[in-house]
């Protein structure tokens, strides 16, 4: 099946650590997006790509980062420089509209 | 500044009657807009969308109307079932890169 594939769904960090979460699309999709979403709230862009080995920050993009080496494949890096890291991840291709993955749950230790 | 935003955060409805969900954006530059549907440790699942060149588009069982002149959006669910309680977003496209600009949610409540 088509679609976009998030893991791990639950992941946990120690304080200090970077993790990487994996977004993978099989549906030949140019663009691809990370979210971060808070409780109760909506959805942030942190980076977006809309070719490969490009990508741009969006709104939240400080304490992480991402490459773009794949099509497929959009890789995001919560680094120890974020605070906060303790979200909700969501990762989306295609354009007009974005599909969404699963969701990554990032819980601090 | 740019920004999306909903005047109810929760709706509750009776099973079998329609929803109307609504959505104020700021940016009259804006020419996508989108509802998704997010269903509890789910991402988000695209409903509907429209453009600015129209007012009204028809899904299954879902409507989404645009006006323009006040800058607002609806989302309307005919004969709401269970199935439909969910947290709906709507989203803006404001320029002409793909970035999408969320408001912050409606919670749907579909009562037996």
């Amino acid at each position: 099946d088509g679609g976009i594939t998030q893991s791990p769904k639950y992941l946990f960090r120690k304080e200090g650590q970077n993790v990487t979460l994996s977004c993978e699309q099989n549906l030949n999709h140019d663009a691809m997006y990370w979210y971060r979403q808070d409780p109760g709230q909506g959805l942030r862009l942190i980076y977006y790509s809309q070719i490969v080995n490009d990508f741009q920050k969006g709104d939240i993009a400080e304490g992480y980062s991402v490459s773009r080496e794949k099509k497929e494949s959009f890789p995001l890096t919560v680094t120890s420089a974020q605070k906060n890291p303790t979200a909700f991840y969501l990762c989306a291709s295609g354009s007009q509209p974005q599909h969404f993955g699963d969701g990554t749950r990032l819980s601090i230790l | 500044g740019e920004s999306v935003g909903l005047h109810l955060p929760t709706l509750s409805v009776q099973e079998g009657d329609n929803s109307i969900i609504n959505c104020a954006y700021s940016n009259s530059a804006s020419d996508y807009f989108i509802w998704y549907k997010q269903e509890s440790g789910k991402g988000p699942q695209f409903i509907i969308d429209i453009r600015s060149n129209m007012d009204k588009r028809q899904g299954q069982r879902v409507t989404v109307l645009l006006n323009k002149t006040v800058k607002h959006l609806s989302l309307q669910i005919a004969a709401t079932q269970p199935g439909d309680s969910a947290v709906y977003f709507c989203a803006e496209n404001p320029d002409n890169t793909d970035k999408l600009i969320f408001g912050t949610g409606t919670r749907l409540q579909v009562f037996p």
